[in-house]
């Protein structure tokens, strides 16, 4: 299968920036997501970017893509501490998706 | 508003014994997939389908059947229970190229 690759944990300060790092392998994927996993709930869809696009914006959030390293970032500005979760990429080529292991977020108050 | 749902939310089963998840989902999506969330290990594809009567094998599908005999639905089977099958299974649904929609997961316990 594809490999998609996430550091497991990262701490930060609250009002600090935080940045989740992800890479992935299929360079076909036309749509490249961010999920997040608040404890004992599902994935929600947290945002995405098209593959033709280098950063995406929206509130506190900033996507970027480097599709020549085929790496994927979500910085979150001033992070609060209801930001605490798992974050999972996800490259989602055709009908199949390939998940990140995600990365456990703490913030500390 | 479509939905995808999983029951039960909490199941505790005796090793040996055979038990099913049940995914549910309205959006009328071909592509339906079962995983398990251990930690350490993150998401990992047990089984899933793109269409009725279409099953395929994940990376940890031992222990683990499924069948689509409509397009709504994809029940998970453990066939004979196992400690090492404790764990959160979830259930997620997606079209061509469209983000994937996740069911609030089952937490499974076999003792």
């Amino acid at each position: 299968g594809e490999d998609v690759e996430q550091s497991l944990f990262l701490s930060v300060r609250e009002g600090d920036s935080s940045v989740i790092n992800c890479t992935y392998t299929d360079s076909s994927s036309t749509y490249l997501y961010w999920y997040k996993q608040e404890p004992g709930a599902g994935l929600q869809l947290l945002t995405y970017i098209f593959s033709n696009m280098d950063m995406k914006q929206d509130q506190r959030l900033t996507v970027l893509l480097n599709k020549k390293d085929k790496h994927l970032s979500l910085r979150i500005a001033d992070t609060q501490t209801g930001d605490s979760a798992i974050y999972f990429c996800a490259e989602i080529p055709g009908n199949q998706f390939y998940f990140g292991t995600g990365t456990s977020l703490t913030v500390i108050p | 508003d479509a939905e995808i749902t999983q029951s039960p939310r909490h199941k505790i089963t005796e090793t040996g014994r055979q038990v099913t998840l049940a995914c549910h989902q309205t959006w009328n999506h071909n592509n339906m997939f079962w995983y398990r969330q251990d930690l350490g290990h993150g998401l990992r594809l047990i089984h899933y389908s793109y269409g009725v009567q279409d099953t395929n094998k994940g990376e940890v599908s031992d222990g683990y059947s499924v069948s689509r005999s409509n397009t709504e639905d994809l029940p998970l089977t453990l066939e004979s229970a196992a400690s090492s099958q404790t764990s959160v299974y979830f259930c997620a649904s997606k079209g061509p190229n469209t983000e994937a929609f996740f069911g609030q997961g089952t937490r499974l316990t076999v003792v």
